[in-house]
């Protein structure tokens, strides 16, 4: 079974800038939440998504967003993009919200320069 | 809330010898504890993860980790390293009301020939 896809693995943006990423869960995977990797603040969660709707949410500013589609998927967007937004973005997905376990893609290095 | 704790940041060891990875919890309800492993530009790997049962929980690549409520710890051991065990490991936390992971600081393991 294949594991937790993200795409694209790398991305360079510019201050102010707007920048989407994705997220294919294992299949049969319903839930999918995402974190936020820095040297400075480590592994912090974002939110977490079951049946398309937003069941969790981190500490974030608004500028944090995400959404799942009815297959699963999801998206996380980031508006007017800081410096401070560089980091390794992971996606995680698990079966259903009570089973507990989340199993991580390779994750997005997103650099704002 | 829940929050987690790795004693050691950094972990020098030789191969063949044993290594523990201390990770203590703090939190005002039942947990579910998890030890996971990151390799260089990978996302995180599930080594072992504690949701009930015996305290004493057996993972992946020879790891185990013993579940103490009292002491409120979840330290990680293997009694023989490979040079391919070099990596960060990070011990995390969720319960029953939220399933978001809380994770430690991490502890970076280097295994010297």
């Amino acid at each position: 079974k294949a594991g937790v896809t993200q795409t694209p693995r790398y991305l360079i943006k510019t201050r102010g800038q707007q920048v989407t990423l994705s997220c294919s869960p294992i299949s049969g995977h319903r839930s999918v939440s995402w974190y936020q990797q820095t040297p400075g603040q480590g592994l912090q969660f974002l939110f977490e998504y079951f049946s398309e709707t937003q069941r969790n949410k981190g500490n974030f500013p608004g500028r944090f967003s995400g959404r799942q589609f009815s297959n699963s998927r999801s998206e996380m967007n980031v508006s007017t993009l800081e410096l401070g937004d560089s980091a390794l973005y992971l996606c995680a997905s698990s079966l259903d919200r009570g089973s507990y376990e989340q199993y991580f893609g390779p994750g997005t290095r997103l650099t704002v320069t | 809330a829940q929050s987690v704790t790795q004693l050691d940041s950094q972990v020098p060891v030789f191969e063949e010898a044993p290594v523990e990875l201390r990770c203590n919890y703090s939190s005002s309800v039942s947990v579910y504890l998890f030890w996971y492993v990151q390799y260089p530009n990978q996302g995180l790997q599930l080594l072992l993860k504690y949701l009930s049962g015996s305290t004493l929980v057996k993972g992946i690549n020879g790891f185990e980790a013993e579940f103490n409520k009292s002491q409120t710890s979840f330290h990680l051991r293997k009694p023989s390293v490979h040079i391919s065990d070099t990596a960060e490991y990070f011990c995390a936390v969720s319960d029953w009301r939220d399933y978001k992971l809380s994770f430690g600081a991490g502890t970076t393991v280097t295994v010297r020939a």
